[in-house]
């Protein structure tokens, strides 16, 4: 059974970089037709995708987003990053990972328990 | 940018009664490329239902989704007490997705 797990500081300053990792367990984040992707939920409101990265490395991203996203694979330890520059109050969010599946489009089968990140000073 | 908009935003119903979500988007959905999910508390959402109308794995029969182009349903046919929580929409076209808004199905 896959499993994913965010870890990164647990508070960001504005016009700082958010920074995270999803830790991949229980299967390779090189095998199978899979995107690796980012999706964050701000508190009391809606999901909002991110993005995702193809083990190759290709990337996709929300076009909201696009100017300040950067999502990284690294296939070595099995680990997918975030990054997200100058940051503010409005990316405070729990931020998820999670495992899509190209299956009738692209679909999100797995999540990361998520993990809050407030920006703030 | 497909716009999801999900409506009631508020359903309240009784246990072992029917719901009915409603998503509906600003254009048509590229070969029913919709999904559903449920998110309860303090827990990340899990898939429901994929193209449209196929259930994901261990997912319960009493859910069932249909619909095509601009207008999708979710029903839960007799709702127990644990699908009680937020349901969320979800299509994918041309390297981009969205979410809707979310429907909360509260116990009346």
């Amino acid at each position: 059974q896959v499993q994913l797990q965010e870890s990164g500081p647990g508070l960001v300053e504005p016009s700082q970089t958010l920074s995270l990792t999803c830790t991949v367990s229980g299967g390779s984040i090189s095998g199978g037709d899979y995107y690796w992707s980012w999706i964050r939920q701000p508190p009391g409101k809606g999901l909002e995708w991110i993005g995702y990265i193809y083990y190759s490395g290709s990337t996709y991203y929300n076009p909201s987003l696009k100017s300040r996203v950067t999502i990284s694979v690294d296939t070595s330890k099995n680990q997918f990053s975030l990054k997200l520059t100058s940051v503010t109050a409005a990316d405070t969010a729990v931020y998820y990972c999670a495992r899509a599946i190209t299956i009738f489009g692209v679909v999100f089968d797995h999540w990361g328990q998520g993990t809050l990140v407030p920006v703030s000073s | 940018e497909i716009v999801l908009t999900q409506s009631p935003g508020t359903l309240s119903l009784s246990p072992g009664e029917r719901a009915t979500l409603s998503c509906r988007a600003s254009q048509s959905v590229t070969s029913s490329y919709l999904g559903w999910y449920q998110q309860k508390p303090g827990q990340a959402p899990r898939l429901l239902i994929y193209g449209a109308s196929s259930r994901a794995t261990g997912i319960p029969d009493r859910f069932s989704g249909s619909g095509s182009g601009t207008d999708f349903t979710l029903t839960i046919s007799r709702l127990e007490p644990e699908d009680f929580a937020v349901y969320y929409c979800q299509q994918y076209g041309r390297s981009f997705l969205t979410f809707g808004g979310g429907t909360k199905v509260e116990i009346k």
